[in-house]
């Protein structure tokens, strides 16, 4: 069964922090997508990276994907309030397009 | 963009009915639809995968007779929650695969509240 672990499993920081977010598997992805999820709410993609090694970046959020495309992270800069929710991370293995989720790992950002 | 409708939103039965959810995708045709369950505090577990067309497969440990899913078209499939007990209320989320030059994108629903009482 591939498992991916996120790290840390709750963030409550002060706006203007920055922070990393870390999504570890010991299975290989095809992809691997990051997600913002607010109560109540479907999941909301963020961003979808393929390549190991890639780095991609979105305003203030910074993800890269692992060289051997086992792990990922989310990396905040200037952290605001309005980024305060549950983050996830989801892998797409090899040859299928089932998404794992990850633990989930929420934030938030106090004012 | 491509938007994922569910209804409805929330929904709160007795137990012992069925409850029948709808995913449907607004601008896109989708061959392969999903659904997860997601308990509070916790991440999304993936409970099957719909294909238009044929049966759906079910992941290790959901029951494909209490969780009935029929795509019936390339933009609905549906969730029927049969003989719900009070364990199944959950927050029932799904997702529809768009295909494009980039690759396969899924795009989730926002969600369907189910409480039985």
């Amino acid at each position: 069964t591939q498992l991916l672990e996120q790290s840390p499993q709750f963030l409550s920081i002060q706006e203007g922090e920055n922070l990393t977010v870390y999504c570890n598997s010991s299975s290989v992805f095809s992809s691997l997508q990051w997600y913002r999820q607010e109560p109540g709410e479907g999941p909301v993609l963020l961003v979808t990276v393929v390549t190991g090694g890639e780095v991609k970046k979105l305003k203030r959020l910074t993800f890269q994907f692992g060289d051997a495309r086992k792990d990922s992270s989310l990396h905040i800069t200037a952290a605001q309030p309005g980024d305060t929710g549950l983050y996830l991370c989801a892998g797409a293995g090899v040859g299928t397009d089932k998404l794992i989720f990850g633990t989930g790992t929420r934030l938030q950002v106090f004012p | 963009g491509a938007v994922v409708s569910q209804h409805p939103s929330w929904v709160i039965c007795k137990s012992g009915t069925s409850v029948k959810i709808e995913c449907r995708s607004l601008d896109f045709q989708a061959t392969t639809m999903f659904w997860y369950r997601q308990f509070p505090k916790q991440s999304l577990m993936l409970m099957a995968t719909s294909n238009e067309g044929s049966k759906a497969t079910y992941e290790q440990g959901v029951e494909k007779d209490k969780f009935l899913i029929n795509h019936a078209s390339l933009t609905l499939s549906t969730l029927t929650v049969t003989s719900a007990h009070p364990e199944d209320s959950s927050f029932y989320i799904c997702s529809a695969t768009r295909t494009s030059g980039r690759g396969d994108t899924q795009y989730f629903g926002p969600g369907t509240r189910l409480t039985v009482l």
